[in-house]
């Protein structure tokens, strides 16, 4: 089957830093992004880890394992307009139209 | 132009009624997809078109209706709906099918 899992709300406070864990059990592997998702409005693409490692962009670094199918997005320096649901997405195979999302982190920064 | 639009931004309508969704993206992507989005939930794929031709069709109810007329828009055309479809509908592209989606701001939809 398909698995993709997060936590399903954390809170931090701004100036600080957070990490969102997704552990995944899929049939394939082709790559794992990240997307970011204010209430009531769409996703937007954060980060894409296809090889295992850090990448870094801005407050914005997300990890990737896939010998222990985990990921992290870590949010540095936190700001009142961090506060969102961030999604974590699979990829199951090369060439595949189709993303296998998890159920989101709802993360709240408080002042 | 780096952005996915989408109209009608809200939509209320009767279960009798016919009405489409519109997405249109400027940035030569060549893959297309149609998701539902219930609150609080992740985006459930519903359709995707790769190359104007339709790829992926996740057991969809016939009520909602796919169509690529070229390759920069993509259509739903919805019909006979009922209460439980209202959702965030959204439309995504991406450059090809390894890229990153980029997702429409997504049409709210409110079946009564």
């Amino acid at each position: 089957g398909q698995n993709i899992d997060q936590p399903t709300e954390m809170t931090a406070t701004e100036g600080a830093i957070v990490q969102i864990n997704c552990t995944y059990q899929t049939s394939g592997f082709n790559g794992l992004f990240w997307y970011q998702q204010h209430a009531g409005e769409a996703p937007t693409f954060l980060s894409y880890n296809v090889l295992d490692g850090l990448e870094e962009k801005g407050r914005f670094s997300s990890f990737l394992s896939r010998s222990k199918g985990y990921s992290y997005l870590l949010l540095k320096e936190l700001q009142m307009k961090d506060s969102a649901s961030y999604l974590c997405a699979v990829r199951g195979s090369y060439n595949t139209d189709k993303l296998i999302f998890g159920t989101g982190t709802r993360l709240q920064v408080f002042p | 132009d780096t952005e996915v639009t989408q109209t009608p931004k809200h939509l209320v309508m009767g279960m009798t009624n016919k009405k489409s969704l519109k997405c249109e993206q400027h940035m030569g992507h060549r893959a297309m997809y149609w998701y539902k989005q219930k609150a609080k939930k992740p985006p459930e794929l519903m359709f995707v078109y790769s190359y104007e031709k339709l790829s992926i069709n996740e057991s969809v109810p016939s009520r909602f209706s796919p169509e690529c007329p070229n390759s920069s828009l993509l259509n739903l055309h919805l019909h006979a709906l009922q209460p439980e479809d209202s959702a965030l509908y959204l439309c995504a592209s991406s450059q090809d099918r390894n890229y990153e989606q980029y997702f429409g701001p997504g049409t709210r939809l409110t079946v009564t």
